[in-house]
């Protein structure tokens, strides 16, 4: 009965390959987000989708592409990978707009080589 | 935008002990502060929350306390268990959906 899911877990890859982290969560929630956790622990929100439209879009590179493909689900798309985009990844949802509490996945762990 | 400090970044405390947090926040009109716990390899997992029209908030052993004069909020983890070893953050929103984090503090308890 996991809430919010993420896949992969881990994620180990090239320099300048394309590469895809998906989300879903079962809690009924209209809003998810995407977050960046560096090597410092910093959490910084990258995008966010309510009800399929993006809300949120942060100072964040064009090769990162989110797409929604129903409130349920919100998969982030990366071209052309850096060294810089190593970091975890979390998904988050909340139940809708101006609602507060955020709810996290468990998380994907990017490594470019 | 908004700027939330915490800290320290490193806190050790003996079992048993109480653990206190710290966090500052610069925006005036944020009105929802929570507290995330994360545990290693874990997502970021809610434990307590306050709102601007509140001062204090107890959950169990966790208790959240705001002053929003001085614009800066505590987490208070009183008889702290190995369990608690944890990250924490902290963080602030105006409820338009952002949640400006801290950078975390790395609380360990002692056995």
């Amino acid at each position: 009965d996991t809430a919010v899911s993420q896949t992969p877990k881990y994620l180990v890859t090239q320099m300048g390959n394309d590469k895809s982290i998906k989300c879903e969560q079962n809690l009924g929630h209209d809003t998810m987000y995407w977050y960046k956790q560096d090597s410092k622990k910093f959490l910084k929100i990258m995008f966010s989708y309510n009800n399929k439209e993006l809300i949120i879009n942060e100072t964040v590179p064009n090769r990162f592409s989110p797409k929604s493909p129903d409130k349920a689900h919100l998969n982030l798309h990366i071209n052309s990978l850096e060294l810089g985009d190593s970091a975890v990844y979390f998904c988050a949802s909340s139940p809708g707009l101006g609602s507060l509490e955020q709810y996290f996945g468990p998380g994907t762990r990017l490594t470019v080589t | 935008g908004e700027n939330v400090e915490q800290h320290p970044s490193t806190l050790s405390v003996q079992e048993g002990d109480s653990a206190v947090i710290k966090c500052t926040y610069s925006d005036s009109a944020s009105n929802y502060f929570p507290w995330y716990k994360q545990e290693l390899g874990k997502g970021p997992q809610l434990i307590i929350d306050i709102r601007s029209n509140v001062g204090e908030k107890k959950d169990q052993r966790i208790a959240v306390t705001l002053n929003k004069t001085a614009k800066h909020f505590s987490l208070h983890i009183t008889e702290t268990q190995p369990e608690d070893s944890a990250v924490y953050f902290c963080a602030a929103s105006k409820g338009n959906n952002r949640l400006a984090f801290g950078k975390g503090n790395q609380v360990v308890v002692i056995p």
